[in-house]
């Protein structure tokens, strides 16, 4: 199985500052298709987990820019240009090339 | 829009069976994969199973395998995981997720499944 290993594993933001998550998986996500398939995922308090990126650094239907995914082969980050009081919760990365698919076990991010 | 309705879940005794629901609309639902998603309680993020669009194939977790079956009926456009034999461990909030423009891009509210006596 891939492990998803996510560094920090809490962060503590102020407003408009930006922060940074890494996610390292332990074999290449790279499939044989060219395709690399990392997601990231932000679970507000309360609420169900909503996709943020696919394939590493495609934003889905609705994320805000200051969303941006990037990284290649076994090492991907998520960024956030200017956090926002909304953007607290968990973050998960996650990979879907290989079977089983597999979560990170999430940084949570709260708000300074 | 994307919808996603679990139903089925409740309290059950060790070694019992379960069978949740998943009824889908707002998309073409038998030209896309689908997927079943738990969460324990204060945990995170575990994946259980993903079923082709045909309904065809389907693939499961080792922790689930061999307990759990994921079905699904193209012409009611809803799914169903047959949960039996379960276990403490498989008490959680389970997921409901498609797979239109991503994989595991839409998300149900989910339900929730607790092994108990």
């Amino acid at each position: 199985d891939i492990v998803m290993t996510q560094t920090p594993l809490s962060l503590s933001v102020t407003p408009g500052q930006p922060a940074s998550i890494s996610c390292t998986s332990s074999q290449s996500l790279l499939k044989s298709n060219g395709r690399t398939y990392l997601s990231w995922y932000l679970q507000k308090p309360g609420q169900t987990p909503q996709l943020l990126i696919y394939e590493v650094s495609n934003r889905f239907s609705g994320v805000p820019d200051r969303f941006s995914g990037s990284g290649s082969g076994t090492d991907f980050t998520l960024k956030i240009s200017r956090v926002e009081a909304e953007d607290v919760g968990v973050y998960y990365c996650m990979q879907t090339t290989q079977l089983p698919r597999t979560f990170g076990p999430g940084t949570r991010v709260d708000i300074k | 829009e994307v919808q996603l309705l679990e139903s089925g879940g409740g309290l059950v005794q060790p070694g019992g069976s379960l069978r949740l629901s998943c009824a889908a609309s707002g998309f073409t639902f038998s030209s896309y994969d689908m997927s079943w998603v738990r969460q324990a309680p204060g945990k995170g993020l575990e994946w259980v199973s993903s079923i082709s669009a045909s309904g065809r194939s389907a693939f499961y977790a080792d922790s689930v395998k061999g307990r759990f079956t994921f079905s699904r009926d193209n012409s009611k456009n809803t799914l169903d995981l047959q949960m039996n034999s379960l276990r403490g461990e498989d008490t959680a909030l389970y997921y409901c997720v498609s797979h239109i423009t991503a994989v595991l891009d839409h998300w149900g509210q989910g339900t929730l499944v607790t092994v108990s006596s």
